[in-house]
């Protein structure tokens, strides 16, 4: 079974901290995605990565960074942290694009105060 | 870039109902397409998936879906809901580009 974890469940920060979440496959899943998941909007792709080092912006990359060191984690970063960032981040991996499908993580609840 | 539709925000129904879920997307060309399905307190999961053939396709727990291109349509059914299938369902549509959008999702309520 493929196995997505997150770091954290839940997390509470103050605006303007530095936030990381972390990200770990263990099935050598060439790609891994962040996303945030907020009601009524369904899933937005922050980030992508389909290789070590490499990264693509998804929809809504503002306010976010990412890195990807080793092919297992895919790290997700709040710069400085902002109330309209408090939201459900679901962290993703797949063997492939287009016809795979998506592995997901259970998700970190950030709550921004 | 495409989009994905989801016609019901949240959906009642009593056991034994039969379900149908929409879901359109825009865009002409290759598509691949899932469902997802998250049970309350857990991680999204697939249910079924479509990349080509048999434009019926059958999922986990009962459920499939059918894609009608000239609709551009991938409705979830399920004959007989029961209250095990309260969850929120998330359409998603892969175009040949590799970008994965997902719909707004449907909450899925199943009274006992």
């Amino acid at each position: 079974d493929v196995k997505v974890t997150q770091s954290s469940r839940y997390l509470v920060k103050r605006t303007g901290e530095k936030v990381f979440l972390e990200c770990v496959q263990d099935m050598d899943h060439e790609n891994m995605f962040w996303y945030r998941q907020d009601p009524g909007l369904g899933l937005r792709l922050i980030y992508f990565s389909y290789d070590v080092k490499m990264k693509e912006k998804g929809d809504i990359p503002e306010g976010y960074s990412v890195s990807r060191e080793k092919k297992e984690r895919f790290s997700l970063i709040l710069e400085s942290a902002s109330t309209n960032q408090t939201s459900m981040y679901l962290c993703a991996s797949s063997p492939g694009l287009a016809r795979f499908e998506q592995f997901f993580g259970p998700g970190t609840r950030l709550t921004v105060l | 870039a495409q989009s994905v539709s989801q016609h019901n925000h949240h959906v009642i129904l009593s056991e034994a109902a039969s379900l149908e879920l929409g879901c359109n997307y825009s865009y002409g060309g290759t598509v691949n397409l899932f469902w997802y399905v998250q049970y309350p307190g857990q991680h999204l999961q697939l249910l079924l998936k479509y990349f080509s053939g048999d434009p019926l396709v059958k999922g986990i727990k009962g459920f499939e879906a059918e894609f009608i291109k000239s609709k551009f349509s991938f409705n979830l059914r399920k004959p007989s809901v029961q209250w095990s299938d309260t969850a929120e369902y998330f359409c998603a549509v892969n175009a040949a580009n590799n970008d994965m959008r997902f719909g707004a999702g449907t909450r899925l309520t199943v009274k006992p």
